[in-house]
């Protein structure tokens, strides 16, 4: 069964302090690794889609890589305004449209 | 110029009534999905149509019904509300079925009483 999870559950950092996201996967075939961000109270924003091991994709303070077995969302020298749950989602080659979540990571980023 | 809308934001309810959220989408996607997020935050997909089509219909209880009038519209009824229901609603839309950028409503906080 395909498995998608998450690590830390909450993450607290000072502003500045650079840090990473875990998100570690089981699946028979990926089609693809998402990367989304919700705040509070709104729905999922799309961050990054990675296809295939060695892969990077930045913006802004964030960037997202992956291995046959994980994806690491790095948060360099965060905000304030990084402060969200970050999630992580998996598609199957033969599910495309089908997105299987993490329980996502909670970011504080205090001044 | 709201990508994707739902509406209502919050609906509060006894058990057994039946409801409906509504969801559209002026982006011009031809597919859109309905997922639940419970109260440990994990976002499961429910449905999915592509162009009217239903796709995706994932192991929920029959109660709840998709319809999809045109390709910019999906909503969802629930029959016989349970306790269980209550969580937060959220509808999404992609440019096609492969579903690589799903855009996100704000979400319908649903509360069963």
């Amino acid at each position: 069964e395909d498995q998608v999870t998450q690590s830390p559950e909450a993450l607290r950092l000072q502003e500045g302090e650079s840090s990473s996201l875990n998100c570690s996967y089981t699946v028979s075939g990926l089609r693809g690794l998402f990367w989304y961000r919700q705040d509070p109270g709104k729905g999922p924003e799309f961050l990054f889609t990675l296809y295939s091991a060695g892969e990077e994709k930045e913006k802004e303070r964030l960037k997202a890589t992956l291995t046959k077995k994980e994806s690491f969302l790095h948060i360099t020298a965060p905000k304030p305004e990084d402060s969200a749950t970050y999630l992580c989602a998996l598609a199957r080659t033969d599910s495309w449209g089908k997105l299987q979540f993490g329980a996502g990571t909670q970011v504080v980023v205090t001044p | 110029d709201t990508a994707v809308s739902q509406t209502p934001k919050y609906l509060v309810t006894q058990m057994g009534n039946d409801k409906s959220i509504k969801c559209e989408q002026n982006l011009g996607h031809d597919t859109m999905y309905w997922y639940k997020q419970d109260s440990k935050k994990f976002l499961k997909i429910m449905f999915s149509y592509n162009n009217k089509e239903l796709i995706i219909n994932e192991t929920v209880p029959n109660r709840f019904s998709p319809k999809s009038p045109d390709k910019a519209h999906l909503n969802l009824h629930i029959n016989s509300l349970e306790l269980g229901d209550s969580a937060v609603y959220f509808c999404a839309s992609s440019h096609t079925s492969r579903g690589q950028e799903q855009f996100f409503g704000p979400g319908t906080r649903l509360t069963v009483l």
